[in-house]
């Protein structure tokens, strides 16, 4: 089956204490890229890859660091994560290749919940 | 700098009503727009992907509309079910390269048995 899988699905941590988000795919897509849900603002991207060893920032990418080593996995991480990052975060793929004139959808995980305290 | 706005927040309707959801964006220059679902706890669903060069794509009981000169997209529910309660999004990629998705904050439907 088809899917965007991250873990954990929820998190409750502490302030400073380093984690990471993991995100992996099994569509071989090249484009991966990850967003933050927030109550009044919507989804917002943090980072996207357009391909292995190519990464760019989103519109919030303060305070996450990512990665994409290798095709399939699209780590998100907080070296020291604060309370204004509690959040839903969501992972999402895609060829990323225009077939035909055309893009394909994008198919999202089924999100993050994280909480710090 | 693309902005996406959906207009109402919240819909409540009886079930078997037919409905719209409106998605407005400010920048034509799109190359697609997608529609999502959401439901509590869950991921995003994806229901429907309408090319900048398409002017509607219809899937079951939903259909979308894009107008890039209007800067409008609608969500067509037919024959709507308690099970079609979930917030619906939608999404624009805008040209440029990147892939990214500017999403508006949803509209929340309920259908009422």
């Amino acid at each position: 089956e088809a899917q965007v899988t991250q873990n954990p699905r929820y998190l409750i941590t502490v302030t400073g204490k380093k984690l990471t988000v993991t995100c992996s795919q099994n569509m071989n897509h090249e484009y991966m890229s990850w967003y933050r849900q927030d109550p009044g603002l919507g989804l917002r991207q943090i980072y996207y890859s357009m391909n292995v060893e190519v990464t760019d920032k989103g519109d919030v990418p303060e305070g996450y660091k990512v990665s994409r080593k290798e095709k399939r996995n699209f780590p998100l991480i907080l070296e020291s994560p604060s309370p204004n990052q509690t959040s839903l975060y969501f992972c999402a793929s895609s060829p990323g290749q225009v077939s035909k004139g055309r893009r394909q959808p994008q198919h999202f995980g089924d999100g993050t919940r994280l909480s710090i305290l | 700098k693309q902005e996406v706005t959906q207009i109402p927040a919240a819909l409540s309707v009886p079930e078997g009503e037919n409905l719209v959801l409106n998605c407005s964006f400010t920048d034509s220059a799109i190359y697609n727009l997608q529609w999502f679902r959401q439901d509590p706890g869950k991921g995003l669903t994806s229901l429907l992907l309408i090319q900048s060069s398409q002017r509607e794509q219809t899937s079951g009981r939903l259909n979308a509309s894009l107008d890039k000169s209007s800067g409008r997209s609608t969500l067509y529910i037919a024959a709507s079910q308690p099970g079609d309660s979930a917030t619906y999004l939608c999404a624009a990629i805008t040209q440029g390269g990147s892939e990214k998705l500017v999403f508006g904050k949803g509209t929340k439907l309920t259908v009422n048995p």
